[in-house]
């Protein structure tokens, strides 16, 4: 069975630091890219990095780039994003997705809470 | 980047009625568009991608049509458990973007 164990999420001031973390399992990791994905409270879905299955090439979303930086382990399975410089309109879920093979998203994890407030 | 959007933002339906969502790209995306559904405190699920292929287990009901700017998901006949929100995805250029959702709720 699939799964994503996302963590690290949590309540922190702006301009602060969080680095999720996400455990895969139950597939292959190192064959596919992974990407995260968040969703403010009550609102639509946004897409946020991407990385390729090697950990060579990464992309970011304009409110990403230069403040996130998505990196993976694979000997561990694992995805991650460091969030730097932390903005209150970072507060979201944040999903650990897997890529399809071609930048759809056909695996989701449950997602972590980031809560960016004074 | 690309903007997509989706209408109506609220569909108001009953159950056995054709549902008919749109998603419409600011520029051409060619067939590179995928559709999700997301259930209340449920995670998005993949229904179609490439504007018109059936993603793993996705009932026959709901398809997918479209391309360039213009797409649509259609649900044949709604069900209850299709209630949800609904929402567009392009893959042709990063940065990857979604649309806004469209909400199927019960009339």
């Amino acid at each position: 069975e699939v799964q994503f164990l996302e963590s690290g999420g949590g309540l922190v001031q702006p301009g602060g630091s969080l680095r999720l973390s996400c455990a895969a399992s139950g597939f292959t990791f190192s064959n596919y890219a992974m990407s995260w994905v968040r969703q403010a409270p009550g609102k639509g879905l946004e897409w946020v990095s991407a990385i390729l299955d090697n950990g060579v090439g990464t992309t970011y979303a304009a409110s990403a780039k230069d403040r996130f930086t998505i990196s993976r382990d694979n000997s561990k399975n694992t995805l991650y994003l460091q969030m730097n410089s932390l903005r209150v309109e970072d507060t979201a879920l944040y999903y650990c997705v897997k890529d399809m093979r071609n930048w759809y998203f056909d695996l989701w994890g449950r997602g972590t809470l980031v809560t960016v407030s004074s | 980047e690309i903007v997509l959007t989706q209408s109506p933002a609220t569909l108001s339906l009953s159950p056995g009625e054709r549902a008919t969502l749109s998603c419409r790209a600011s520029q051409s995306v060619s067939s590179f568009l995928a559709w999700y559904q997301q259930k209340p405190g449920q995670v998005p699920r993949l229904l179609i991608y490439d504007a018109s292929n059936r993603a793993t287990g996705i009932p026959a009901r709901f398809s997918g049509s479209g391309s360039g700017t213009d797409f649509t998901l259609t649900i044949s006949s709604l069900e209850p458990e299709d209630f949800a929100v609904y929402y567009c995805q392009h893959r042709i250029n990063w940065p990857l973007t979604f649309g806004g959702g469209t909400r199927v709720e019960i009339k």
